[in-house]
């Protein structure tokens, strides 16, 4: 079965600079997909990104990046230009391709301060 | 973009009551929908995996007797928990996909207090 781990259980970064969040993940299967979801207090589950495997680009959106190392296993999250708004949980997951269901890790909380 | 409508968004039972949490896609069909539960502070555990028109597919150690899953149309599943306990109080999040390989949508998840 595949598992996600999330190695910081609370990361903090002062505004407008950069973090990063680690995440690693098992499996057996080659082609797969990768999420970070954001959850903020109100517990919505926001899509933050996503990288299919196939793909040796990493993906971006805006201030979001990914680093994927398909062969360490590894999908890390930076965050540029941290905002206020950034704060919340912070979740990795992993969907293989042929099946629907996705499994998370534990969750990163990030902080921000002013 | 996908909306999932989750309802309701809080409830509190007594114990042993049954109670219904309702999962729709507002603005498209999900063949599959996927019910979680939240513990505080913990990530989100797959409960079971309900596609239109047939039996839920339930995960390891989940009750499928005490979660009733019913996905009865391409916009709607239900989760029942039934003979509700303490230790059922949770945060249940339902998410549903449109099309094969798209992300997940979110509902807004529901807080279960049982009383």
């Amino acid at each position: 079965a595949q598992t996600v781990t999330q190695s910081q259980p609370e990361m903090s970064v002062q505004e407008a600079e950069t973090v990063t969040l680690s995440c690693t993940y098992d499996t057996s299967e080659s082609d797969y997909y990768l999420f970070w979801y954001k959850q903020p207090p109100s517990r919505q589950m926001i899509l933050v990104i996503r990288q299919e495997a196939y793909k040796q680009q990493n993906a971006t959106e805006n201030r979001f990046s990914v680093n994927f190392q398909k062969a360490a296993k590894s999908f890390s999250l930076k965050i540029s230009d941290s905002q206020l708004g950034d704060a919340a949980m912070y979740f990795c997951a992993y969907r293989s391709h042929n099946n629907n269901d996705m499994r998370f890790g534990a969750g990163t909380r990030l902080t921000v301060k002013p | 973009g996908a909306v999932v409508s989750q309802h309701p968004s809080r409830v509190i039972c007594k114990s042993g009551t049954s109670v219904k949490i309702e999962c729709r896609s507002l603005d498209f069909q999900a063949t599959t929908m996927f019910w979680y539960r939240q513990f505080p502070k913990q990530s989100l555990m797959l409960m079971a995996t309900s596609n239109e028109g047939s039996k839920a597919t339930y995960e390891q150690g989940v009750e499928k007797d005490k979660f009733l899953i019913n996905h009865a149309s391409l916009t709607l599943s239900t989760l029942t928990v039934t003979s509700a306990h303490p230790e059922d109080s949770s945060f249940y999040i339902c998410s549903a996909r449109d099309v094969e390989n798209s992300p997940l949508h979110f509902g807004n998840g529901t807080r279960l207090t049982v009383t």
